[in-house]
């Protein structure tokens, strides 16, 4: 099946820090998903990004289905920020996500 | 919209008992799925219900897991004899259309 790997795999930043997060992907996919999910283990949709770029105050993605990859750029972190950003894409179907092992993201003040 | 709800949201049981968790999707989705995490790891398929049909099943359910949807509505997970390795989150995600799942926060369950 298909292989999501995202990196890095843990991210310490400073409160006010930017940073990039990538998510690599081994087959074509139809559509991708980025999620953040909060210290209560709540799974919070960001971006759903097929390709190109979408931007939601502070964060933003682009994803770049024909090389496989999409990123996550978080500008001006802040303490809660913090979680885990999980990448996932989508079968042929639209039915079923696989995810990729997530970056584990603490800021601190 | 009150989101996806699920119940309870903390279980733990006996190793060997059963347990049943229920999901309360979006109100006009018409598809469920079904997710398990383990500690540290992304979410992993599980099953998917257009409406009351399950279409989908991973090789992750063994024979002891059993999901429904009657009338197309609520879902229940049902974990039979229940293992240490059970030990989990089970999440629940519902959507109207192939994509943009919405996730509920989840049944954190524990095997002792």
């Amino acid at each position: 099946g298909i292989q999501v790997e995202q990196s890095p795999p843990d991210l310490i930043l400073q409160e006010g820090a930017n940073s990039t997060l990538r998510c690599n992907f081994s087959d074509s996919v139809n559509n991708l998903q980025w999620f953040h999910q909060n210290p209560w283990g709540q799974l919070i949709n960001l971006f759903y990004i097929p390709s190109g770029t979408k931007q939601n105050g502070r964060l933003s993605a682009t994803t770049v289905a024909t090389e496989r990859y999409s990123l996550l750029y978080i500008s001006s972190s802040q303490t809660t920020d913090s979680g885990v950003y999980f990448c996932a894409v989508y079968n042929n179907a639209g039915n079923m996500l696989t995810f990729g092992g997530g970056t584990r993201l603490m800021v601190k003040p | 919209d009150t989101g996806v709800s699920q119940d309870p949201r903390h279980k733990i049981t006996k190793r060997g008992q059963n347990v049943t968790f229920r999901c309360d999707p979006i109100s006009e989705h018409n598809r469920l799925y079904w997710y398990r995490q383990t500690l540290g790891q992304g979410p992993e398929f599980l099953t998917y219900f257009q409406n009351e049909a399950q279409l989908e099943k991973s090789r992750l359910l063994s024979d002891r897991f059993s999901a429904e949807r009657p009338k197309g509505s609520f879902s229940t997970l049902e974990i039979q004899r229940t293992e240490q390795g059970d030990s989990a989150m089970y999440l629940c995600a519902s959507s109207w259309a192939p994509g943009g799942y919405t996730f509920g926060s989840g049944t954190r369950l524990t095997v002792v």
